[in-house]
């Protein structure tokens, strides 16, 4: 089983639609996990840690379920500008903060 | 904040060629730095941690005599993709650790065609 796995995609929505990412991971140990977001051929942004009581920034909440081993994404009202790949990450601890990143969910948000 | 320069951004060689990336933390000192690739359509694969001061660590399944990194200053790592063949093609990707923050900068990547 892969360490990470992640919605395969890609996702095409209309703008204002609500588009949920979901990622499992299969470390229980894993300590940290994240959100990035990818435009093609560039490095990686983060976009939001994850926590156990979950966060919010503004249209995006991120939630962390450590019981089922998932972590997900939500995005509300999405915009043309949040066109992008969606990758989840996961540090399985120790103190050199080594990623571990799900294959990326391509999400297309049409006018 | 912390910023991560890498270059080239993109590089063209003939197969059989050496190139260098250089990846340099720019405001804060980076004991540790990692390498990725990344195939298109694909995540972002750890290749290998590089540690100041000492021999990179590599993943499983990259051949740490092909992937050379140096890691020789706390601001500077540089991967070597010696003999490079159509097969290397692919973006590499550099990130920093700064400290103990666990937040991870990444360099603007590398995008590496082998003809």
């Amino acid at each position: 089983r892969k360490e990470v796995e992640q919605d395969p995609g890609p996702f095409n929505v209309p703008e204002g639609a609500t588009v949920a990412f979901n990622c499992t991971y299969s470390n229980s140990a894993s300590q940290s996990f994240f959100w990035y977001r990818q435009d093609c051929r560039k490095e990686p942004k983060l976009l939001m840690s994850v926590y156990s009581s979950g966060n919010e920034d503004g249209r995006f909440t991120a939630q962390l379920n450590r019981a089922s081993q998932y972590i997900s994404l939500l995005i509300r009202d999405s915009k043309l500008s949040d066109s992008a790949t969606y990758l989840c990450a996961l540090n399985s601890g120790g103190s050199n903060y080594k990623l571990t990143f799900g294959k990326g969910t391509l999400l297309t948000v049409n006018p | 904040g912390a910023v991560v320069s890498q270059h080239p951004s993109w590089v063209i060689c003939k197969s059989g060629t050496s190139v260098k990336i250089e990846c340099r933390s720019l405001d804060f000192q980076a004991t540790t730095m990692f390498w990725y690739r990344q195939f298109p359509k694909q995540s972002l694969m750890l290749m290998a941690t590089s540690n100041e001061g000492s021999k990179a660590t590599y993943e499983q399944g990259v051949e740490k005599d092909k992937f050379l990194i140096n890691h020789a200053s706390l601001t500077l790592s540089t991967l070597t993709v010696t003999s490079a063949h159509p097969e290397d093609s692919s973006f590499y990707i550099c990130s920093a650790s700064q400290g103990n923050r666990e937040k991870l900068f990444f360099g603007s990547g590398t995008q590496l065609s082998v003809l």
